[in-house]
C-alpha cells in the first residue's frame, strides 16, 4: 500500500538518450510534484501539478518535460539527457497545494554516461 | 528570493548527545517553515512543522520553535540515538501565492555512533 511509488528505482543510461520517469501516488492527493537532489543532496523543485494542471515551472531546460494523465500520475520525461542531469528525482505530492504536508517517494536514481 | 541557510555538516554525535541543527530562512510575508528528514535509500519524511511566529513544532523527540525576530528555525533533540542518523532539511513555503512551493536548505548530514 505504498502512499507515493517511482519507477524505475534506478536508471543508467547514455548521453543523447531520452528516458522517462513514472509517478503514482494513491493517496487521493490534487498536487503533485517533481524535484531535483543533487550529488551535494541540494533539492530543487522543478514542476508541480494541480489535478492535471501545471501549477509551478521552474527554471528547467525544456529537454524536461512532466506530463499528467490523471491527478494519481505524475510522470518526467527527459530528451537528449546530459551528464549534468545524473541526480536522484523525487516525485512528492499533497492533499493541494495549500496543505502543508507533502509526501515523498523513494527516488529514482539517474546516472548519465 | 526566498532562501534557507542550514549549518554544515556532517555532524558526527555519539547517542545521548544534544543535537542542536541551524536554519536561518529568508523570506517575504510569513512563511511557514518546516523540517524533513531523509533516512538512507529513502525519500523525505515531514519530520514537524510550524506555521507562525513563535510557534513549537515537535516530533518524535525533536523541537523546533520559529523566530521571526532572528528568522531561525533550529532544529534540537535532547538525546539522540543511532536510529536518527539521516539527513535533515529544513524548508519554507512562503506566504501568499507560492502554491505548493517548498524552499530547501542543503541539508545537514547527521551521523550518530553508539
Amino acid at each position: 500500500d505504498t502512499a507515493v511509488s517511482q519507477t524505475p528505482k534506478y536508471l543508467v543510461t547514455q548521453m543523447g538518450n531520452d528516458k522517462s520517469i513514472k509517478c503514482e501516488q494513491n493517496l487521493g492527493h490534487d498536487t503533485m510534484y517533481w524535484y531535483k537532489q543533487d550529488s551535494k543532496k541540494f533539492l530543487k523543485i522543478m514542476f508541480s501539478y494541480n489535478n492535471k494542471e501545471l501549477i509551478i515551472n521552474e527554471t528547467v531546460p525544456n529537454r524536461f518535460s512532466p506530463k499528467s494523465p490523471d491527478k494519481a500520475h505524475l510522470n518526467l520525461h527527459i530528451n537528449s539527457l546530459e551528464l549534468g542531469d545524473s541526480a536522484v528525482y523525487f516525485c512528492a505530492s499533497s492533499q493541494d497545494g495549500l496543505v502543508f504536508e507533502q509526501y515523498f517517494g523513494p527516488g529514482t536514481r539517474l546516472t548519465v554516461t | 528570493g526566498d532562501s534557507v541557510t542550514q549549518m554544515e555538516g556532517p555532524v558526527t554525535l555519539s547517542e545521548e548527545a544534544f543535537l542542536t541543527i541551524n536554519c536561518t530562512y529568508t523570506a517575504t510575508g510569513y512563511p511557514s517553515l518546516f523540517w524533513y528528514v531523509q533516512y538512507p535509500g529513502e525519500g523525505l519524511q515531514l519530520l514537524l512543522k510550524a506555521t507562525k511566529a513563535d510557534d513549537k513544532g515537535s516530533n518524535k523527540g525533536f523541537e523546533a520553535t520559529y523566530r521571526k525576530e532572528t528568522t531561525s528555525f533550529h532544529l534540537e533533540k535532547g538525546s539522540v540515538q543511532v536510529s536518527d542518523s539521516a539527513v535533515y532539511f529544513c524548508a519554507l513555503r512562503a506566504g501568499g501565492t507560492s502554491y505548493g512551493k517548498l524552499t530547501f536548505g542543503q541539508g545537514t548530514i547527521l551521523t550518530v555512533h553508539p
